[in-house]
């Protein structure tokens, strides 16, 4: 079973409004990272947020993550073409080394 | 800034056909770890290592099998290819006392069986 579930699996916005992406996990983490794939392409890392963090910025990102839910939400502010691609959460968890579970991720298409 | 580095970008086997993808982490990183993302899946681990010896093991078939060398690169090897084993194959590298808990992405090898 998928440690990490992302809805909506797929998200359709006008160029300038914000994005939501939802992430839920199964088991305790040390930490959870959203990465970015453009179609086909390499993972690309955007931001790491621990387990006794509840909220983090970077740029037009924003992450939160409730532990109590076992979930995080990335938001994209004033969205851009650009950020067409699917985003990915990953959780390290705490019983399994370092290694990353991935969760089904969600396909953002931003309309010019 | 250096990345994370993958050859081949793209091969392309028959069945029951071997193939070595090879994987050079960023320069000082001495953890790599290995995962595969089948056609429209997340990506799945495969195996990590650190300074040279295997660290975890995930859902990695035992047609494969994979070492890190001396000079901290990695590669994977993959035997009697199987159709099921077409995906993009990524290497991780991270390094626990320079970047953290982040892992570092290729860009990754397509690998194609026919």
């Amino acid at each position: 079973s998928q440690q990490g579930e992302e809805d909506p699996q797929a998200l359709s916005i006008q160029e300038g409004e914000n994005a939501t992406m939802n992430c839920s996990y199964k088991t305790s983490i040390n930490n959870l990272q959203w990465y970015r794939q453009n179609s086909g392409r390499g993972l690309v890392h955007l931001i790491l947020i621990r387990s006794n963090e509840r909220e983090k910025h970077s740029g037009r990102l924003r992450v939160t993550l409730d532990t109590s839910k076992k979930s995080s939400s990335l938001l994209i502010t004033a969205s851009r073409a650009a950020d067409t691609a699917s985003y990915f959460c990953a959780t390290d968890e705490k019983s399994s080394g370092d290694k990353l579970t991935f969760g089904t991720g969600t396909r953002l298409a931003v309309r010019p | 800034a250096a990345g994370v580095i993958q050859s081949p970008r793209h091969l392309i086997k028959e069945k029951r056909e071997t193939a070595t993808l090879k994987c050079y982490p960023i320069p000082r990183h001495d953890t790599v770890y290995w995962y595969q993302q089948g056609p429209g899946q997340d990506p799945q681990f495969l195996i990590s290592f650190y300074e040279k010896m295997q660290s975890d093991k995930g859902s990695i078939p035992d047609r494969f099998s994979a070492q890190q060398f001396s000079d901290y690169h990695s590669e994977l090897n993959m035997s009697s290819l199987e159709l099921g084993d077409s995906a993009l194959y990524f290497c991780a590298s991270s390094s626990p006392s320079l970047a953290g808990e982040t892992q570092y992405f290729g860009p990754g090898t397509r690998l194609l069986v026919l």
